[in-house]
C-alpha cells in the first residue's frame, strides 16, 4: 500500500529565504507525483507535476525534483514571500490506477 | 489550466437530512472525477471515483449507502450525504483528470474543485 509522508510538518520562515518541502513515498511505482497549495478553507491548486521519468520541473520559483528509486520528492521556494503561505500536499498517482495519494502536507508561514 | 467547479460551497443542515453537492468539469468533459474529504488540519482522503454511465467505486470503509454518487453526464458529478450527523461535517473536495487531448490529459494531472464545507449540527 502507498503511503505517503511529508516533512516538516510545520515550518516558519521570514521572508526572503530560500526553502525546501519534502515528500517521500513508500512504492517507486508511481506514474506521476504532483504538488499543490491548500489555503486556509480552499481547494488545491496544482503548482507542478513530474512524471515518473522526470528528474525535475520548474515553474517560476518553484522547483521540483523527484529521485523515483529512492521514492523521494523535494519543493524548492526560492525568495519566500509572505504570499506563499499556505498548505503545501504533495500526491502520487499509482501506476495501473487514476487515483492520487497524497501526503498530510507541510503549513508555510512566511513572515513579513 | 481546467476548471472545475463545485456547488455549494457551503452548506449547514440539521442531523438527519440530507445533502446534495454538486462537481462540475466547466470547460472539459470528465468520464472520471473523485471525491475527497478532509478533516481540519489533516490531508485529502479518496472517498470514491466516480464513473459516468456506470456505478461509483467506493474506497475500503466508505459506505456506499450513506455517500451516494451519481455521474450524470460527462461535466456533472453529484456526492449525496443521506441521513447527515455531525461526525459527517468535513471538507469535502471533488477533482477530475485533465482533459483527453491537452497537454494535462496527456500527463494526467488532475485539478480539483473549491470544495464544500458541510457542517451538520
Amino acid at each position: 500500500k502507498q503511503e505517503v509522508t511529508q516533512i516538516p510538518a510545520a515550518l516558519s520562515v521570514p521572508e526572503g529565504e530560500n526553502l525546501v518541502l519534502n515528500c517521500s513515498f513508500t512504492d517507486s511505482a508511481i506514474y506521476n507525483l504532483q504538488w499543490f497549495r491548500q489555503d486556509p478553507g480552499k481547494g488545491l491548486t496544482s503548482l507542478l507535476l513530474i512524471q515518473s521519468s522526470q528528474r525535475e520541473q520548474t515553474s517560476g520559483r518553484l522547483n521540483a525534483s523527484l529521485d523515483k528509486s529512492s521514492g523521494r520528492s523535494t519543493l524548492y521556494i526560492a525568495a519566500s514571500q509572505p504570499g506563499d503561505s499556505a498548505t503545501y500536499l504533495c500526491a502520487v498517482r499509482v501506476q495501473g490506477a487514476q487515483k492520487l495519494v497524497f501526503g498530510q502536507g507541510t503549513r508555510l508561514t512566511i513572515n513579513p | 489550466g481546467a476548471v472545475v467547479s463545485q456547488h455549494p460551497s457551503w452548506v449547514i443542515c440539521k442531523s438527519g437530512t440530507s445533502v446534495k453537492i454538486e462537481c462540475r468539469s466547466l470547460d472539459f468533459q470528465a468520464t472520471t472525477m473523485f471525491w475527497y474529504r478532509q478533516f481540519p488540519k489533516q490531508s485529502l482522503m479518496l472517498m470514491a471515483t466516480s464513473n459516468e454511465g456506470s456505478k461509483a467505486t467506493y474506497e475500503q470503509g466508505v459506505e456506499k449507502d450513506k455517500f451516494l454518487i451519481n455521474h450524470a453526464s460527462l461535466t456533472l458529478s453529484t456526492l449525496t450525504v443521506t441521513s447527515a450527523h455531525p461526525e459527517d461535517s468535513s471538507f469535502y473536495i471533488c477533482s477530475a483528470p485533465g482533459p483527453g487531448g491537452s497537454l494535462a490529459g496527456l500527463y494526467n494531472e488532475q485539478f480539483f474543485g473549491p470544495g464544500t464545507r458541510l457542517t451538520v449540527l
